[in-house]
């Protein structure tokens, strides 16, 4: 079936150390994938998105590339900070009417001073 | 611009009580909505997804129900809640149309049986 494994957290970090959390995911055709961001207590925003194969999507100096032959959409930040301490989550969307999107199950980062 | 509203924010009831949690959605039409549940320490599971009024789609086998009785207007609902109903219910709109289309997430309502 179509899923999203993420890598399993907590992954905690010092102020400007590099981050990379990984995605890979599974699905007929050729989805769409994003990642989520949820601060603590909110709802979910949505922080990049990637619609075909080689797209990179960029926010906020986070990064991920839709790697169709490895099928992996790696989340990626050259310098943390401590802000950017929330839950990720990596999602797809499958090109059909309708449908919601799959998530993973999350990876907390915490980034600490 | 596109807002989306959920309402109560919190909200602590005893099993057995029933629960309407309601979502709204502003600046858009025709969307496609959803609900979705977090529990502690887990990801988030689609339970009920909407492509237009009336038209409900259930992912999850279980005692909750949905409705939309309004184009931009979702319902939660439930005639007897359960402990395993605790958890951060989010609902989520989007633009109809191909996979491309992100989902825009409203603020959540954090629900406590007890």
């Amino acid at each position: 079936g179509n899923s999203v494994t993420q890598m399993e957290g907590p992954v905690t970090l010092s102020e400007e150390a590099f981050l990379t959390i990984n995605c890979t995911y599974t699905a007929t055709g050729y989805p769409s994938l994003f990642w989520y961001v949820q601060y603590p207590g909110e709802g979910l925003q949505l922080l990049l998105k990637a619609t075909k194969a080689d797209d990179k999507g960029s926010n906020k100096g986070f990064e991920a590339t839709y790697r169709k032959e490895t099928t992996s959409f790696h989340l990626e930040k050259g310098s943390v900070q401590v802000s950017d301490s929330a839950v990720y989550f990596c999602a797809l969307r499958l090109n059909q009417a309708g449908t919601a999107l799959i998530f993973g199950k999350g990876t907390t980062l915490s980034v600490s001073s | 611009s596109q807002t989306i509203h959920q309402w109560p924010a919190t909200l602590v009831q005893p099993v057995g009580s029933p629960l309407s949690l309601e979502c709204t959605v502003e600046g858009t039409s025709n969307p496609n909505l959803y609900w979705y549940r977090q529990a502690a320490g887990r990801g988030l599971q689609l339970l009920f997804y909407s492509v237009g009024i009336g038209q409900i789609s259930s992912e999850v086998p279980q005692n909750l129900s949905a409705s939309r009785p309004q184009d931009r207007q979702f319902i939660l609902s439930s005639k007897k809640l359960l402990l395993s109903d605790s958890g951060f219910y989010l609902c989520a709109w989007s633009k109809r149309g191909g996979s491309s289309y992100e989902q825009y997430f409203g603020p959540g309502t954090r629900l406590t049986v007890t």
